[in-house]
């Protein structure tokens, strides 16, 4: 069973700074890994999907890696600011067009 | 852009009730899907379709159904409501299962409160 696990659960950090977001899996059988972004009390932003051929995808300051042989990806943030600040959710597609999802990583960017 | 819209935002029902629970989509996508998300345990997937009249469970199907008549609507059916029911439930849509670059859209979500 696919297993998705985010790693911080939490993260604190000034405006400005570069930061990265960890995403690991258990399967390496994947078609797509998607991050998303989720505000309070809303649904979910796709930001980003990275197909199983690709090793990255980029739009704007976000960069997504892929390293499916090892089952990790990462979200690079360049030059954080407050609007940044959001739960942002990794998942990996499997049959049928359906998603595991990680827990997520909330991100707190202070001014 | 594509557009998936929920009925409610916030619901309260009680106990026992029978409770439906509407998702629209515009962008004629093949695909949809209803999750519950709750703390601590993530998004969970209830039930999804790939086609009118046609459903399959997700991981969490127990006390839940649903219904698709019309390629734009999926419908989520809380049969006999529990207070375990009470939470946040998110539908998404995407189009069809073969192409590995389609993303998932999702609504608002529907905060759901049963009392």
């Amino acid at each position: 069973k696919q297993e998705v696990t985010q790693i911080p659960a939490a993260l604190s950090v000034p405006e400005g700074e570069n930061l990265v977001l960890n995403c690991s899996f258990t399967d390496s059988a994947i078609y797509n890994l998607q991050w998303f972004r989720q505000d309070p009390g809303k649904g979910l932003t796709s930001l980003l999907l990275i197909q199983s051929s690709q090793r990255e995808q980029t739009s704007g300051r976000l960069n997504a890696s892929l390293d499916k042989s090892s089952g990790r990806s990462t979200l690079y943030i360049a030059a954080s600011q407050p609007g940044d600040s959001a739960t942002y959710l990794c998942a990996v597609k499997r049959g049928y067009s359906t998603l595991t999802f990680g827990k997520g990583t909330m991100l707190l960017v202070s001014p | 852009d594509v557009k998936v819209t929920q009925s409610s935002r916030y619901l309260v029902k009680r106990t026992g009730e029978k409770v439906f629970l509407e998702c629209v989509q515009d962008m004629d996508h093949e695909n949809m899907f209803w999750y519950r998300q709750d703390p601590g345990l993530g998004l969970r997937l209830i039930y999804f379709s790939y086609d009118v009249k046609m459903k399959e469970k997700g991981d969490i199907p127990e006390g839940y159904s649903v219904s698709r008549e019309k390629k734009e609507r999926f419908s989520l059916i809380l049969e006999s409501a529990s207070t375990n029911q009470t939470s946040m439930y998110l539908c998404a849509s995407s189009l069809w299962t073969g192409a590995s670059n389609q993303p998932q859209h999702f609504g608002d979500g529907t905060r759901l409160s049963i009392l």
